[in-house]
């Protein structure tokens, strides 16, 4: 099982350039998440998906949508980048919703804006 | 709003050492704490999930201590080796957001053969 992936690894964009990070997991989970990583920041909730078809709004959602195409994909989407969503996103899944269980992590996506 | 601070920031230790990584929270109403370990350019690797009846787990050279009434987690890891090297974070549920984790800024460990 490759668990989750996520793609691309690196990203640089332009401010108000728009890109779309990719998430995939094959361990058949409900519940799927999208988090930024900040030197001092720790990590923040964007967004999370408890279920197919559903999603809500984490700590900072501002700035980004999401689909959940399918159980296995969860992707994140930037309309208009701006420099202060230079981060390191991670995408997460698990199988239930919550904090109840493990929730397991993609390698990461490094992102800067310019 | 839950909040998770950990003590300390940093730590660097000669190898062979045990020691002990501090985690607080200020909502005691959890009904689980969970430590991950991140390496360098790399995602959480879940360590170990404490429910709030266990208040203690253990895998291997790693035991995680919970106390709800005070608001602290400690894991505790004996006789470290330079492969323990990597920053470790406490998480805690969320009253908010799909009761999900709120984690901590991450201790950063350094071993040193």
């Amino acid at each position: 099982n490759a668990g989750v992936t996520q793609t691309p690894k690196f990203q640089v964009l332009k401010t108000g350039q728009s890109m779309t990070l990719q998430c995939a997991q094959d361990m058949n989970h409900n519940s799927m998440y999208w988090y930024r990583q900040d030197p001092g920041m720790g990590l923040r909730l964007i967004y999370y998906s408890a279920s197919e078809g559903t999603t809500d709004k984490g700590e900072v959602p501002n700035g980004y949508n999401v689909s959940r195409l399918n159980k296995r994909e969860f992707s994140l989407r930037l309309e208009s980048a701006a420099p202060s969503q230079t981060s390191v996103y991670f995408c997460a899944s698990s199988g239930t919703s919550g904090s109840a269980d493990t929730q397991y992590f993609g390698p990461g996506t490094r992102l800067t804006v310019l | 709003k839950q909040e998770v601070t950990q003590i300390p920031a940093a730590l660097s230790v000669p190898e062979g050492e045990n020691l002990v990584l501090n985690c607080s929270f200020t909502d005691s109403a959890i009904y689980n704490l969970q430590w991950f370990r991140q390496d360098p350019g790399k995602g959480l690797t879940s360590l170990l999930l404490i429910q709030s009846s266990q208040r203690e787990q253990t895998s291997g050279r790693l035991n995680a201590s919970l106390d709800k009434s005070s608001g602290r987690s400690t894991l505790y890891i004996a006789a470290s080796q330079p492969g323990d090297s990597a920053t470790y974070l406490c998480a805690v549920p969320s009253r908010n957001y799909g009761q999900n984790f709120v984690f901590g800024p991450g201790t950063r460990l350094s071993v040193l053969p």
